[in-house]
């Protein structure tokens, strides 16, 4: 069964920049995976952020970008602002309509 | 600007089934894209259940695949899930969403999410 794992919780202070990360079970996270990014809060729907490791949304704002990092994928939150408080999930596709959510990411903005 | 809303009883027996439409708005359900189901238990992460192509194509979960139904209707413009045999594991919020296949592989649009809680 194939796992991806991110960071259960991380802290940054309003105006910071913070770093999430996305591992696959199977290896280095590589740009054919089409890693997405997503932001849900509480009582909301997923929000898409980021798509094909970096490819930003009409309405995903400057601050979130998307890159791979050391074997896995990420996302950076530069200039963080309080409505960024939120649980941000990662996605990787498999081959073959096999796609697989991330374990999640609970950022606080403290 | 497309929009998703799923529908369908919030309420379900164990043993029996779990039905849900997803209704498109401002977009048509024949254009070249994968429609979705994906749902999160309770204070639990996302759970990609399963995608229909406007031909009919499906593709599933292996997990879930014995139980998955996923139809679609061009005439009213939506697409449903059908989940058999439930247990109270399958107590989720369930989403529908618009995914783009090749060459970019990315989900863009979501319905509000629709709770279902399976109890006798």
């Amino acid at each position: 069964q194939t796992v991806v794992t991110q960071e259960p919780s991380l802290t940054v202070s309003p105006g910071g920049t913070v770093t999430l990360t996305c591992a696959s079970s199977t290896g280095a996270v590589t740009s054919g995976y089409y890693p997405n990014w997503f932001q849900q809060k509480p009582g909301q729907a997923p929000r898409a952020l980021i798509y094909s490791t970096s490819n930003k949304h009409s309405w995903t704002p400057a601050r979130f970008s998307g890159s791979l990092l050391g074997g896995k994928a990420a996302l950076t939150l530069s200039g963080v602002q309080p409505e960024d408080e939120a649980e941000y999930y990662c996605l990787l596709y498999y081959g073959g309509a096999h796609y697989v959510f991330g374990t999640g990411t609970k950022v606080t903005v403290l | 600007q497309v929009q998703l809303q799923e529908s369908g009883p919030g309420l379900v027996k164990p043993s029996g089934s779990l039905s849900l439409t997803c209704a498109v708005s401002g977009g048509s359900i024949s254009s070249s894209n994968w429609w979705s189901w994906v749902r999160q238990p309770p204070g639990k992460g996302l759970e990609w259940i399963g995608e229909i192509y406007n031909s009919g194509s499906t593709n599933y979960n292996p997990s879930l695949k014995s139980r998955v139904t996923i139809s679609v209707d061009k005439s009213k413009n939506q697409f449903s899930l059908k989940l058999s045999s439930v247990t109270a594991a399958d107590t989720a919020v369930y989403y529908c969403a618009r995914f783009i296949g090749y060459p970019l592989y990315y989900f863009d649009y979501w319905g509000q999410g629709t709770l279902v809680t399976v109890s006798s």
